[in-house]
């Protein structure tokens, strides 16, 4: 099974901020990647799919890079509804796999 | 709209049964690969089944392989996953979701249902 390694598990910051998210998959996965954006008691949502391609509709502060293993989600300002858990997924292989997430906070 | 509606949840003994349902709604159902995906409390989300679009090929985390089967109706445009010996350890929410993209390239969870909570508790 592939593992995806988010860092970091939680994160800080202030509306205006740049904030870079990192996703490690345990072996290469070209580009196939996702970045979901998930808020409690809702149902998560596609930012980002194939590594950095933007879903319609999704603000262009997000960006998503990387190919192989090692990928970056970033959000360029970071606005009051950003605030959120974020997940990375690989489409690689079954079993499909998230990673761990990265909860997003206010400072 | 293209909508997923989850239902079937509820509180469970350790050892007993559930089926939960996904209803779908503004989408030609029959032509997706459709998951369920669960967040157990306080953790992340994980993968738990896919099904294809005709129903004859189904995937499974291996921590349900043998006691959780997913399966579909295309004239209902419905999602299910029959949950037999429940453990503690499957108490999370359920989200049945849509695969867009092509599964054998590259592929995303779009849309999600707002879930459903299963509790296995005695």
């Amino acid at each position: 099974d592939i593992q995806m390694t988010q860092s970091p598990s939680s994160l800080s910051a202030s509306v205006g901020d740049r904030v870079t998210i990192t996703c490690r998959a345990s072996q290469r996965i070209s580009n196939f990647i996702n970045w979901y954006q998930h808020k409690p008691g809702k149902a998560p949502k596609v930012l980002i799919y194939a590594a950095s391609t933007l879903q319609g509709g999704v603000p262009s502060r997000f960006s998503g890079s990387g190919s192989g293993a090692d990928f970056t989600l970033t959000i360029s300002s970071l606005q009051a509804e950003d605030f959120a858990t974020y997940y990375c997924q690989q489409s690689y292989s079954t079993p499909l796999t998230f990673g761990q997430g990265t909860r997003l906070e206010i400072k | 709209e293209e909508q997923l509606v989850e239902s079937g949840g509820g509180l469970v003994q350790p050892g007993g049964s559930l089926r939960l349902s996904c209803a779908a709604s503004g989408f030609t159902f029959s032509r997706y690969w459709m998951s369920w995906v669960r967040q157990a409390p306080g953790k992340g989300l994980e993968w738990v089944a896919n099904i294809r679009q005709d129903g004859n090929e189904e995937n499974y985390v291996d921590s349900v392989k043998g006691r959780f089967t997913i399966s579909r109706d295309n004239v209902k445009n419905s999602l299910y996953l029959q949950m037999d010996s429940l453990r503690a350890e499957d108490t999370a929410v359920y989200y049945c979701a849509r695969h867009q993209g092509d599964v054998f390239d590259f592929n995303w969870f779009d849309p999600w249902g707002q879930g459903t909570l299963v509790t296995v508790s005695s």
